[in-house]
């Protein structure tokens, strides 16, 4: 069965700090995708990394996909509080039918 | 406006009434599935459709009907709701298979008592 696992479950910090979230699996995927979602809302895609070693900016975030593509992170420098949410990373499935989720990273960004 | 629309947003009803959950996109997709999301578990697939009627089950299908009569509507049906189907719900598209970017729908908050 594959499997994401993502630490830390929750991070409360203050604005400005740096932090890495980080989302682990024993099965190698073909591409992950990182999503945000905020309260009352569906999840928002932010990236998707398909080679192994890749990395990724978006503004204030960057994502790494592992060289076994096994794993990838998400840092965000200088946390804002519009930063919040809940991050979430995904592959697809042996039989690329569906995406698997990790069971999320909760964010909280205080000014 | 590109989006996917889930009606009703907030349901709460009682023990074996069944009900249906709208879906419906306006992009023209192929791909689209639905995923209920509990704390501690995270979002689970449910059931998914990869075109015009073709469906298949997810992880977690008991208890639940879809159908895909048209491309851009994809209904949930609870036949016979129960109380462990308490769930945020949420329908979501994409132009072909999962690795494209997946659009969600806002969210459906069902209570079942």
């Amino acid at each position: 069965t594959q499997l994401l696992e993502q630490s830390p479950q929750f991070l409360s910090i203050q604005e400005g700090e740096n932090l890495t979230v980080y989302c682990n699996s024993s099965s190698v995927f073909s591409s992950l995708q990182w999503y945000r979602q905020e309260p009352g809302e569906g999840p928002v895609l932010l990236v998707t990394v398909v080679t192994g070693g890749e990395v990724k900016k978006l503004k204030r975030l960057t994502f790494q996909f592992g060289d076994a593509r096994k794993d990838s992170s998400l840092h965000i420098t200088a946390a804002q509080p519009g930063d919040t949410g809940l991050y979430l990373c995904a592959g697809i499935n042996q039989a690329g039918t569906a995406l698997i989720f990790g069971k999320g990273t909760t964010l909280s960004v205080s000014s | 406006e590109a989006q996917v629309t889930q009606n009703p947003r907030y349901l709460i009803t009682v023990t074996g009434k069944k009900l249906t959950v709208t879906c419906s996109q306006n992009m023209n997709h192929e791909y689209m599935s639905w995923y209920r999301q509990d704390p501690g578990l995270g979002l689970r697939q449910i059931y998914y459709s990869m075109n015009v009627e073709v469906t298949d089950k997810g992880d977690v299908p008991e208890g639940y009907k879809v159908s895909r009569k048209e491309k851009r509507n994809f209904p949930l049906i609870l036949e016979s709701p129960s109380p462990n189907q308490t769930s945020l719900y949420f329908c979501a598209s994409s132009f072909g298979a999962p690795g494209y970017e997946q659009y969600f729908g806002p969210g459906t908050r069902l209570t079942v008592t």
